[in-house]
């Protein structure tokens, strides 16, 4: 069955950094864009970056921008490396993927989620 | 980087219809139609229920629809049922190369 699994998430101090990966199982990425979005606990959804199919594009949420670099590894994995980690970024991480090449608002599969807390 | 604006909840009775806007600025939902609809149940990762405005993905039941006029994107269900319960999220692509939630709207099936 075709899914996406998340990895990476842990617990982490403030300042430092986490790379979270998105997997593919049952299809390729290299077809379709990819979205990570991120939901903090009892909150709503929040669109954090995206890549296109052939990683020429990136688009970031002003709230990462700078500190977070979204990167296909290959054709089937696509990470999001985060730095400088701040206590607001503790949420569930989802990766999401677009159902076209480019990047757009529509997403036809996603993961479970990774948990990534930051706290001293 | 500030969010479409939803209701934080809306509630109705099995059978009823129900209609929750979502709205935006002419830079976002009114300057595209890149806005799709996202349903959330408890415990569960969001999926999609509607794409580019009023488009349905396959398996997605009739009752649900979506629509816009302006800078507000409408999501309505009608013929509710219980098992509809959950939060529902509007996303629309942004002028300046970004994506952006609504705040969410909690349905309550009385």
């Amino acid at each position: 069955q075709a899914q996406l699994v998340e990895s990476g998430g842990g617990v982490v101090q403030p300042g430092r950094s986490l790379r979270l990966s998105c997997t593919s199982s049952g299809f390729t990425l290299s077809q379709n864009a990819l979205h990570w979005v991120r939901q903090a606990p009892g909150k709503g959804l929040e669109w954090v970056a995206a890549i296109s199919n052939d990683g020429s594009t990136q688009y970031y949420a002003e709230s990462v921008r700078g500190r977070c670099t979204i990167s296909r590894d290959n054709s089937n994995t696509v990470s999001l490396q985060m730095n400088s980690l701040r206590p607001e970024d503790t949420a569930l991480y989802y990766c999401a993927r677009d159902e076209s090449g480019y990047i757009s608002s529509h997403w036809d599969a996603w993961g479970h989620g990774t948990l990534v807390t930051v706290s001293s | 980087q500030s969010a479409l604006t939803q209701p934080s909840s809306v509630s109705g009775s099995p059978g009823q219809s129900i209609t929750i806007p979502c709205t935006g600025t002419s830079s976002d939902i009114g300057g595209y139609n890149d806005v799709s609809w996202y349903q959330q149940l408890p415990g569960k990762a969001p999926k999609v229920i509607i794409y580019y405005v009023s488009n349905r993905p396959p398996g997605v039941p009739f009752r649900f629809s979506g629509s816009k006029s302006g800078n507000t994107a409408s999501l309505t269900i009608s013929g509710l049922r219980t098992e509809d319960e959950g939060d529902y999220f509007c996303n629309s692509f942004r002028q300046g190369d970004t994506l952006v939630f609504g705040g969410g709207t909690k349905l309550t099936v009385l």
